[in-house]
């Protein structure tokens, strides 16, 4: 499948290992995080959003964490698999919702055996 | 259930030529997006459809391209004519509900290089 992008910034991580991928939005009034993966040849899948009222939301294998005071989200994604190998995106809105996401430009995991 | 399905999944063009790019969204899905992906950034918002209206194409070059969304289902992208740099990952998606309040659902983009 053709890549998402080429120049992206990498993390490389072992599979079982702990990943963490950082996110700094630009917006001091954003009131909603959203994270989504992007495989490539594909479109962005949600992963696990929050509201600026939170500072860590808990998913399946993955937690989010928001720090208002500089502006940083972060995902955490725990016992790194093959399947989480893709690019992941932040998106940021103002409106609470989905009407204008901001997208944030992406790092690209690759997990290794 | 099926998912926003896009057409074509990839398209070759000259510069100065017209193209279209077609979106069936997910069944029952009101609100309708068109997204701009570059090489290596984040998708970036063309327009959004609520139902057949068109509430937000602030971000659209309208002296290019244009959108339509007959009978608030399926939805055409037009560009004409097409630059060098409109090179991109067209993405289409929808959402049940409107008003910005509903999970995204993407189709899987349609290529376009503009050589």
């Amino acid at each position: 499948g053709e890549s998402v992008g080429l120049h992206l910034p990498t993390l490389s991580v072992q599979e079982g290992d702990n990943s963490i991928i950082n996110c700094a939005y630009s917006n001091s009034a954003s009131d909603y995080f959203i994270w989504y993966k992007q495989e490539s040849g594909k479109g962005p899948q949600f992963i696990i959003d929050i509201r600026s009222n939170m500072d860590k939301r808990q998913g399946q294998r993955v937690t989010v964490l928001l720090n208002k005071t500089v502006k940083h989200l972060s995902l955490q994604i725990a016992a790194t698999q093959p399947g989480d190998s893709a690019v992941y995106f932040c998106a940021e809105s103002l409106s609470g919702g989905y009407n204008k996401l901001i997208f944030g430009a992406g790092t690209r995991l690759a997990v290794h055996p | 259930e099926a998912g926003v399905v896009q057409s074509p999944r990839y398209k070759i063009i000259e510069k100065k030529q017209p193209v279209a790019f077609w979106c069936n969204p997910i069944s029952g899905h009101n609100t309708l997006y068109w997204y701009r992906q570059n090489l290596g950034q984040g998708p970036e918002l063309l327009i959004r459809y609520e139902n057949e209206e068109a509430v937000d194409d602030s971000q659209l070059p309208k002296d290019r391209f244009s959108a339509e969304r007959l009978k608030g289902v399926d939805s055409t992208l037009k560009i004409q004519p097409a630059e060098l740099g409109d090179s991109a990952v067209y993405l289409c998606a929808s959402s049940r509900r409107t008003g910005g309040d509903g999970e995204l659902f993407f189709g899987e983009g349609s290529r376009l290089t503009v050589l």
